[in-house]
């Protein structure tokens, strides 16, 4: 099982739409949640980030993390063209390292 | 435009040659990253300074060489590299290693092995 694993992609929405991302990871001790934007041959870029249960809002972007379940998400309200890129999701442990998830590519038609 | 400055942001080489990446950061940060990142793969992480020593090398080949010569810069030394070595290398740097604050990444500096 990997540490940290992502819905296989690719994803697509339609333009105005809800985009879910999901991320479960294995290590019951992790402590933050990031999620990042990667467009194609740039580098990532933090969008999200959450350390406690519950919801995060910043914008169009909510954040969900359910410590029970192992459980982080990503969504993105009314999708752009914009938005569309690979959404990486990563964990630290008490360790402090940030394990990522191999991504989820995103296209959202206009 | 990032806070965290890589340079170059190309560099072609040969397998015998010597050269440096560089990254510079003036946020105060106290942890500083490098990653490797393949094309459609997740950053892998090589070396972690945490208040300027080195606290993690990934078992990392030693035809890589880390040094941070002060808490702002980072530096990654490159001698006989093999053509797999070809990738995109990312710095990273945050407040600091183990308080899990998230990292912010640079441009990267991609690298071709001849």
């Amino acid at each position: 099982q990997k540490e940290v694993e992502q819905n296989s992609g690719p994803l697509s929405v339609p333009e105005g739409a809800i985009a879910s991302l999901n991320c479960t990871y294995s290590d019951r001790g992790s402590q933050s949640f990031f999620w990042y934007r990667q467009y194609s041959g740039k580098s990532p870029e933090l969008i999200m980030f959450i350390y406690s249960n519950g919801d995060k809002e910043d914008g169009r972007f909510t954040a969900q993390l359910n410590k029970a379940s192992q459980y982080v998400s990503l969504l993105i309200r009314d999708s752009q063209p914009s938005d569309s890129a690979t959404y990486l999701c990563a964990v630290n442990t008490n360790a402090g390292k940030s394990t990522f998830g191999d991504g989820t590519t995103l296209t959202v038609k206009p | 435009d990032t806070e965290v400055t890589q340079t170059p942001k190309h560099l072609v080489m040969g397998m015998t040659n010597k050269k440096s990446l560089k990254c510079e950061q003036h946020m105060g940060h106290r942890a500083m990253y490098w990653y490797k990142q393949k094309a459609k793969k997740p950053p892998e992480l090589m070396f972690v300074y945490s208040y300027e020593k080195l606290s993690i090398n990934e078992s990392v080949p030693s035809r890589f060489s880390p040094e941070c010569p002060n808490s702002s810069l980072l530096n990654l030394h490159l001698h006989a590299l093999q053509p797999e070595d070809s990738a995109l290398y990312l710095c990273a740097s945050s407040q600091d290693f183990q308080g899990g604050r998230p990292q912010h990444f640079g441009d990267g500096t991609r690298l071709s092995i001849l």
